[in-house]
This record gives C-alpha cells, structure tokens and sequence, in this order.
C-alpha cells in the first residue's frame, strides 16, 4: 500500500517570504508520479505542481519548486515570494504510473501573514 | 464557465434518507473520478470511470453507494440509507485520457448527514 505523510499540520510565513512544505511517502514502485495541490477556503483543489518519479531534474512552476529525493522518498514543496492568495491547505498526492487513484496526505494549511 | 461541475453542493440530510450528487466533467475527458474528504483528511478515493465504464471501485465505496456515468458524460453519486458517518465533502475530478496523472478538481458537495 502506498502512503503519504505530511507532518506539518500548520505553518505559517510571512509575505514575500519563503516557505517549505514537507512531504514523504512509502511505496516499493519504482515509476510513479507525486503532486502537490492547492486547496483554498473555496474548497476547490487545484494543481500546483507534479514531478514524474524517473525525472531526476526537480519540477519548478514560477514560485513554486520542489525537491524531489527518491532514494529518501521525500517530495518538498518550496513557495517563493509568498503571496496573500497563496493562503490555502497543501496537498501533497502520490500515484503509481499505471493507476488511477491519488494517495493524499493529511494536508498543510499554510496561512501568508500581510 | 469550463470546470468541473458539482451539484448541489450541500446538502443536509436525516439518516436513513437516500441522497444523489451529480458530477459534470470538463467537456471531452473521458475519466471521471469520485473521492470523500472527511475534515482534517486529504481525500480518499472512491471510484473511477473510463467513458461509462466504472473501472476501479474502492473498498470504502460498500453496497450503500452506486455510482453511474449512463452516456459518459456527466456522473451520479447515490448514497442509500445515509448514515452520520457518510458526513464528508464529497469530490469530483476528471482527466483527459492522455493526462499524466493530473486531475481536474470541482468544488464539492458537502453532505451532513444528522
């Protein structure tokens, strides 16, 4: 079975600061994908950023990066520049490569102090 | 607007009463997705369509709850003989056939169940 752990509950960043969510997970795949969505109060998800397992360059979409450490099983998400709209829980989400089904985590609620 | 679509997206309910949520993909994906989010959790899958076909059902989805996709459009969620513990927000995503694992996301129907 495949699980997703993220061990930060709460964090909180001041704005145009920088802030990293953490994320680790267990599975015996070797190809699969890892995710990590937004969720704001709205309570729509909303994809931030995906990083394919057999990539060893880490994914990076304008302020958002992460640091994928297979070997260590660990999928961090880093915000830049934190802004006010960037107040939201964070999913992180893994799925194997032949499947249909995410394995969230527990959710970061990450809130942008003005 | 060209999201995903859910409705209605609350819903209150004495126990014991059957309720059905409807799900309208983003025109053209041909996979349709369901998942509960209790509070405090990341969401858990629930079951998967291809086109009408449903290929993929998790054993948290029990003989209480049906989900249909008649013409591969849009999807119905039935829960039968509610119970407290089917309170939860229940989601809808979708994907296009050659996504890489990224799904869309609506916003929710959240069922209390009292």
């Amino acid at each position: 079975a495949q699980t997703v752990t993220q061990s930060q509950p709460e964090m909180s960043v001041q704005e145009a600061e920088t802030v990293t969510l953490s994320c680790t997970y267990d599975t015996s795949e070797n190809n699969y994908y890892l995710f990590w969505y937004k969720q704001p109060p709205s309570r729509q998800m909303i994809l931030v950023i995906r990083q394919e397992a057999y990539k060893q360059q880490n994914a990076t979409e304008n302020r958002f990066s992460v640091n994928f450490q297979k070997a260590a099983k660990s999928f961090s998400l880093k915000i830049s520049d934190s802004q006010l709209g960037d107040t939201a829980m964070y999913f992180c989400a893994f799925m194997k490569h032949v499947a249909n089904q995410f394995y969230f985590g527990t959710g970061t609620s990450l809130t942008v102090i003005p | 607007d060209t999201g995903v679509s859910q409705d209605p997206r609350h819903k209150i309910t004495k126990r014991g009463q059957n309720v059905t949520f409807r799900c309208d993909p983003i025109s053209e994906h041909n996979r349709l997705y369901w998942y509960r989010q209790t509070l405090g959790q990341g969401p858990e899958f629930l079951t998967y369509f291809q086109n009408e076909a449903q290929l993929e059902k998790s054993r948290l989805l029990s003989d209480r709850f049906s989900a249909e996709r008649p013409k591969g459009s849009f999807s119905t969620l039935e829960i039968q003989r509610t119970e407290q513990g089917d309170s939860a927000m229940y989601l809808c995503a979708s994907s296009p056939s050659r996504a890489k694992g990224e799904q869309y996301f609506g916003p929710g129907t959240r069922l209390t169940v009292t």
